[in-house]
């Protein structure tokens, strides 16, 4: 089983729209969580890290559900710009564990 | 200030040869990590130096591949007898302190090594 798993879409939204993205993991240990974003063949950069009590920053949400092990990602009011690949990550014992990636597309 | 840095951007060897790609990190430091992405697949974790030392080498998929950074700072992922399975984008990344606390991990644009 994957430490991290994501679903890999694609999400195709108009522009406007609300998106979520879910991530679960598989260590109950795990303690720490982000959210990266990565462009097409560009690197990863850390879009949010991601609190128990849940953080906005503002057009996104991140959420952190221990006891089921998931974590989401919430996109208000979609942009061209946010069209990427979100990648979960999760820090477990000391290494970092990507997941997949899901890809967004954001239409006009 | 400037961020991580990788040479080269690109890398093209034949089966069999040895490669060496090279990660700046930012200044000051000490925490520095080794991936390896596959096309449409995360990062995957190689290697991780707190300094000079390498804290966790249990990502390295076998012995053909090793890295160092003497003083500290540079870090070099050397690769031996390259596979075509070894065609990836190898990405490195810094970060202040280590995993142990939440810094943010800064990531170069990446090596793309193909082998032939």
């Amino acid at each position: 089983r994957k430490e991290v798993e994501q679903d890999p879409g694609p999400f195709n939204v108009p522009e406007g729209a609300t998106v979520a993205f879910n991530c679960t993991y598989s260590n109950s240990a795990s303690q720490s969580f982000f959210w990266y974003r990565q462009d097409c063949r560009k690197e990863p950069k850390l879009l949010m890290s991601v609190y128990s009590s849940g953080n906005e920053d503002g057009r996104f949400t991140a959420q952190l559900n221990r006891a089921s092990q998931y974590i989401s990602l919430l996109i208000r009011d979609s942009k061209l710009s946010d069209s990427a690949t979100y990648l979960c990550v999760v820090n477990t014992f000391n290494k970092f564990y990507f997941g997949s990636g899901t890809k967004l597309n954001v239409k006009p | 200030g400037a961020g991580v840095s990788q040479t080269p951007s690109n890398k093209v060897t034949e089966k069999g040869k040895y490669v060496e790609l090279r990660c700046d990190p930012i200044s000051g430091h000490t925490a520095l990590y080794w991936y390896r992405q596959s096309l449409g697949q995360g990062p995957e974790f190689l290697i991780y130096f707190q300094g000079t030392g390498a804290a966790d080498d249990s990502g390295l998929p076998n012995d053909r591949f090793f890295a160092v950074r003497p003083e500290g700072s540079v870090s070099t992922l050397k690769i031996q007898r390259t596979e075509r399975g070894d065609s990836a984008m190898y990405l490195c990344a810094s970060s202040p302190s280590g995993p142990g606390s939440v810094d943010t991990q800064y990531f170069g644009p990446g090596t793309r090594l193909t082998v032939l």
